[in-house]
């Protein structure tokens, strides 16, 4: 089946700091989402983007279909942006995702 | 916005013992979905469902786990005899008018098991 994989698997940030999150899939996909996990263990829709730049406030994401990647940047980030980040791609017919390891994201004050 | 919710938030549970998890998908919903996530571990899929049947499940969804849709609203994950290593947050989630489409996910129905 389809291997996710994200780097790096841990990143510790000083508040304002950017960062860029990867995501790495093994076979073309139709559809790529990343999700925030949040302390309390909510997972939060961030991006739909099969391939293509979106832009969400300080977030902002780039898939490239052709070269199986996904990137998910983090400007200014804040304590709130906390937690672990996913990325999933399709693994079945019916849409079921297929989720990386994450990344976990510690920002400090 | 609409969203997925699910109930309970948090269960605790002896083993052996059969555990119901409910979820309200977002109305206009056709695809629904559940997964699982063992503590500090990666979200895990579980079960698809459309067109009130099962359309796809993953080696973990044994004969233990069964899935239901009993109305128009409820789409339920049911556990007949737990175990120690059921213990996980359980995520139901739904998709609109097509597979492939954004997937929604539930706050997550965290399962003790003790």
């Amino acid at each position: 089946g389809i291997q996710v994989e994200q780097s790096p698997p841990d990143l510790i940030l000083q508040e304002g700091a950017n960062s860029t999150l990867r995501c790495n899939f093994s076979d073309s996909v139709n559809n790529l989402q990343w999700f925030h996990q949040n302390p309390w263990g909510q997972l939060i829709n961030l991006f739909y983007i099969p391939s293509g730049t979106k832009q969400n406030g300080r977030l902002s994401a780039t898939t490239v279909a052709t070269e199986r990647y996904s990137l998910l940047y983090i400007s200014s980030s804040q304590t709130t942006d906390s937690g672990v980040y996913f990325c999933a791609v399709p693994g079945g017919s019916q849409g079921n995702l297929i989720f990386g390891k994450g990344t976990k994201l510690s920002v400090k004050p | 916005e609409p969203e997925v919710t699910q109930t309970p938030s948090h269960q605790v549970t002896q083993m052996g013992q059969e555990v119901i998890l409910r979820c309200v998908p977002i109305s206009n919903h056709l695809y629904f979905y559940w997964y699982r996530q063992i503590l500090g571990q990666k979200v895990e899929f579980l079960v698809s469902f459309y067109n009130n049947e099962i359309s796809e499940k993953s080696e973990i969804f044994d004969d233990q786990f069964s899935v239901e849709r009993p109305d128009g609203s409820n789409f339920t994950l049911k556990i007949r005899s737990t175990k120690l290593e059921d213990s996980a947050m359980y995520f139901c989630a739904s998709s609109g008018q097509t597979a492939g489409n954004t997937i929604y996910f539930g706050e997550g129905s965290w399962l003790t098991v003790v």
